[in-house]
């Protein structure tokens, strides 16, 4: 069945240092790429996404790209922020019929 | 109006009460959701509502009963629950039918004693 993989984590960063965090999947399809943000204490809340490949999802500083030949959909931000920190899932959807989390990688920055 | 919202937003029960979570969109959306998510871990599937109607049942014990009285709404009936029952319980919505995009809820914080 479909799957998704990232790195779990924590990462701790300094303020203003880049941030990667790998997602790799696996589906039988061309799915759909997420990534969801939650804060602490607070639900999901879409952070981009990407539905073909070459595709770049783009949001507040936040940007992945959908690579068809590795599987993966990794997250980047030049510069990270002490608010940045909280929990980032990696999501897809294919076809309708299913919708399929990463066990979350939690993000810590430091000022 | 872009959000869904979930009341309340903390409950504790004891496990011979009942209880109801509620959930609300107004995105004109046709597909909710209720998710249970453990710390530390991702949101697990509870149900789907398509189009008002249970479309998948993810073999969620019967001490959980959702409703859906209309397209906005969905509800999640509580009772006879056990404190490993205690998790964050979200709500989600999607447009265009099952499993797309999906915007959450802030979610209700069940305790069980």
């Amino acid at each position: 069945g479909d799957s998704v993989t990232q790195m779990e984590g924590p990462v701790t960063l300094s303020e203003e240092a880049f941030l990667t965090i790998n997602c790799t999947y696996t589906a039988t399809g061309y799915p759909s790429l997420f990534w969801y943000v939650q804060y602490p204490g607070e639900g999901l809340q879409l952070l981009l996404k990407a539905t073909k490949a070459d595709d770049k999802g783009s949001n507040k500083g936040f940007e992945a790209t959908y690579r068809k030949e590795t599987t993966s959909f990794h997250l980047e931000k030049g510069s990270v922020q002490v608010s940045d920190s909280a929990v980032y899932f990696c999501a897809l959807s294919e076809g309708g019929q299913n919708f399929v989390f990463g066990p979350g990688t939690r993000l810590s920055v430091l000022p | 109006d872009t959000e869904v919202t979930q009341t309340p937003k903390h409950l504790v029960m004891g496990m011979t009460n009942k209880k109801s979570l509620k959930c609300e969109q107004h995105m004109g959306h046709r597909a909710m959701y209720w998710y249970k998510q453990k710390a530390k871990k991702p949101p697990e599937l509870m149900f789907v509502y398509s189009y008002e109607k249970l479309s998948i049942n993810e073999s969620v014990p019967s001490r959980f009963s959702p409703e859906c009285p209309n397209s906005s709404l969905l509800n999640l009936h509580l009772h006879a629950l056990q404190p490993e029952d205690s998790a964050l319980y979200l709500c989600a919505s999607s447009h265009r039918g099952s499993y797309n995009e999906q915007f959450f809820g802030p979610g209700t914080r069940l305790t069980v004693l």
